[in-house]
């Protein structure tokens, strides 16, 4: 009840291409779900988040889509650049405890 | 205003003694967590302080242990460390209540067992 599965574990995409990156849980208590970007060495950045009472949210190159009924959020990378390598992270926030739920990680390559 | 702070950012200790790591969270934010993050296993959650109290705990042994204090600045201890304690130790800052928090990340203590 308390996981999110992310998939893939990794990925690797064509500069210019769309890179996606899927994410599932089972406890309809979440109320936030932010994804995150790591770059090697460094903390997780906030990248992105979303309210279960909106189905997508955009942001320049990145866009959360956001399926309640089948309790799924994605992360869209549009138009994929090398520097979008990294390591994605969702995560599910759960209102009673107040603790984030994080996926297992994509591993993001975009090749040159 | 100032991000999430963890000091230190390196270091390096012998099998058996202990750490202290310290995390000044953003201004306002009375919520911090810690994680342990290892190559190819994610972030391992290891507990969360709110307003001086432990409010979650992860499934980590008794070795490791935290505290806060009254500024929101939160340090956390590992005793005993072992080689296997040898990670990247985050932690994250939020407000910690109400609703659509968020929780912000410092660039983390890479600690090195040795």
């Amino acid at each position: 009840q308390q996981q999110v599965k992310q998939s893939p574990q990794s990925l690797i995409v064509q500069k210019g291409g769309i890179s996606i990156i899927n994410c599932a849980y089972e406890n309809t208590a979440f109320d936030y779900f932010p994804w995150y970007q790591q770059f090697p060495g460094k903390g997780p950045a906030l990248l992105i988040a979303i309210r279960p009472d909106v189905s997508e949210k955009k942001e320049g190159r990145f866009t959360i889509s956001f399926n309640k009924s089948a309790k799924q959020f994605s992360l869209h990378i549009m138009d994929s650049q090398p520097g979008d390598s990294a390591t994605y992270f969702c995560a599910a926030r759960n209102p009673g405890t107040y603790k984030y739920i994080f996926g297992t990680g994509t591993r993001l390559k975009v090749l040159a | 205003k100032a991000g999430v702070t963890q000091t230190p950012r390196y270091l390096i200790k012998t099998r058996g003694q202990q750490v202290t790591l310290s995390c000044s969270p953003i201004s306002g934010h009375r919520s911090v967590s810690w994680y342990q993050q290892t190559p190819g296993q994610g972030l391992q959650f290891l507990f969360e302080y709110f307003s001086e109290t432990q409010r979650n705990k992860g499934n980590f042994p008794g070795r490791f242990s935290g505290r806060q204090f009254s500024n929101s600045r939160s340090e956390m201890n590992v005793s005993t460390l072992e080689l296997g304690d040898s990670a990247l130790y985050l932690c994250a800052s939020s407000l910690g209540q109400g609703p659509y928090t968020e929780a912000f990340f410092g660039q983390g203590t890479r600690l090195t067992v040795v």
